[in-house]
């Protein structure tokens, strides 16, 4: 199977600190997406990294990649309760539309 | 706008039932997907359209039947399903434009429990 695997599973810290999350797959991609997931809701796109890519910024997020190692990671900087939710990599099967979800990471932001 | 509509947002139904969920978009995006998601597990494919046809059927079982009526909608029908189909149904759009895939919009899903 393609799907990613994230680690952690789970990752609990205080207001303030830095979260960083990984995901790892199996095949080539063309891209890597970061989707957060608040409880029992629908996935909110955070941000796509294309193959030839290594790194992103988007506000406090910062995505790196490297195909290399079929991995990438997550960081939030400065995080704040509101960043509590789950946490997934989704990767593209080349010229598919399809996507493959890794098992997230559920990250809890203490205030 | 960027939203992905689902309805209802909740759905209780027996074994014997029959009943649909609709999703929405007016993004003019040409791809819409399904997904089932059990909880704190991540979503899993189950249906592609693309251009409203059906490109991509992930061996979801026939009590499942998408239908896509135009390119602003998508349905899923849902026939003598079992208790263990119960989950998060989510629908999605993308641009579906060209050979690379991209960014996926998000319905707040559906809360199907089968009894």
């Amino acid at each position: 199977s393609q799907q990613g695997e994230e680690d952690p599973q789970a990752l609990s810290i205080q207001e303030g600190e830095n979260a960083t999350m990984n995901c790892s797959y199996k095949t080539s991609i063309n891209n890597l997406q970061w989707y957060r997931q608040n409880s029992g809701r629908g996935l909110v796109h955070l941000i796509l990294i294309r193959s030839n890519e290594r790194e992103k910024h988007s506000g406090r997020l910062r995505v790196t990649l490297d195909t290399s190692k079929k991995s990438s990671s997550l960081l939030i900087t400065a995080s704040r309760a509101a960043d509590t939710a789950s946490y997934f990599c989704a990767t593209d099967a080349s010229g598919t539309y399809k996507y493959i979800f890794g098992t997230g990471t559920r990250l809890k932001v203490l205030a | 706008d960027t939203e992905v509509t689902q309805t209802p947002k909740h759905l209780v139904m027996g074994m014997t039932n029959k009943k649909s969920l609709k999703c929405e978009q007016h993004m003019g995006h040409r791809a819409m997907y399904w997904y089932k998601q059990k909880a704190k597990k991540p979503p899993e494919l189950m249906f592609v359209y693309s251009y409203e046809k059906l490109s991509i059927n992930e061996s979801v079982p026939s009590r499942f039947s998408p239908e896509c009526p135009n390119s602003s909608l998508l349905n899923l029908h849902l026939h003598a399903l079992q208790p263990e189909d119960s989950a998060l149904y989510l629908c999605a759009s993308s641009q579906g434009v060209g050979s690379f895939t991209d960014t996926q919009y998000f319905g707040p899903g559906t809360r199907l429990t089968v009894l």
